[in-house]
């Protein structure tokens, strides 16, 4: 069965880096686009960025552009978000997700990680 | 960028009623439109895809109608397991959430 598994997530301070992490089974991951979309505490989703399935393709939501990198490595069956110069804002739960054939439908998440960014 | 509105933004309910939760985008999105249903502490769950198409495994209870930029969520008899909140999503563009609707228990 298709299981996402994030990791990473952890208290850092504001202007830190963190580097999360997601790993798939269950699925061929080389076939799909993926992205991460975030839930900061008592609020809604909001999608952050996306890779298509050869890394070819990226996009960031206007929040993270120039701060947030998306990465995998196809061999690894992995995903990747490195986040640099985090901010307050930044907090939130990161899911990773499945991008069905049907672009930006995300039919299966992870559990997700949370990201503290605090002094 | 489009804009995704939700109404109500929450409602109670009881077991056996018929709900339903409208969605509105701030322009043209064909049938690109998803819904999911998230519960406290888990991650959200694809219901409605491509405005009307029901995801393998979800019951049939959930139906999904709409087209442009008008869209609804009907659950045609609410049950337990399905109080929860209800996000709205469109895929025509950059991906945008709509800002969810918490059903409750009345």
């Amino acid at each position: 069965q298709v299981q996402l598994v994030e990791s990473g997530g952890g208290l850092v301070k504001p202007g830190g880096s963190l580097r999360l992490s997601c790993a798939a089974s269950g699925f061929t991951f080389s076939d799909y686009y993926m992205s991460w979309i975030r839930q900061a505490p008592g609020k809604g989703l909001e999608w952050v960025s996306y890779i298509s399935s050869s890394s070819s393709y990226t996009n960031y939501a206007d929040s993270v552009k120039g701060r947030f990198t998306i990465s995998r490595d196809n061999a690894k069956n992995s995903l990747y978000l490195q986040m640099n110069s985090l901010r307050a804002e930044d907090t939130a739960v990161y899911y990773c997700a499945r991008e069905a054939t049907a672009m930006a439908t995300f039919d299966y998440w992870g559990q997700g990680t949370l990201v503290t960014v605090s002094s | 960028d489009i804009q995704m509105t939700q109404s109500p933004s929450s409602l109670s309910a009881s077991v056996g009623d018929r709900v339903t939760i409208t969605c509105r985008a701030s322009q043209s999105i064909s049938s690109y439109l998803n819904w999911y249903q998230q519960k406290p502490g888990k991650a959200p769950k694809l219901l409605i895809y491509a405005a009307s198409s029901l995801q393998s495994g979800v019951p049939s209870r959930f139906s999904g109608s709409g087209s442009g930029t008008d869209f609804t969520l009907t659950i045609s008899s609410l049950q337990p397991e399905d109080f929860a909140t209800y996000y709205c999503q469109q895929s025509y563009s950059t991906p945008a959430f709509g800002p969810g609707t918490k059903v409750d228990i009345k």
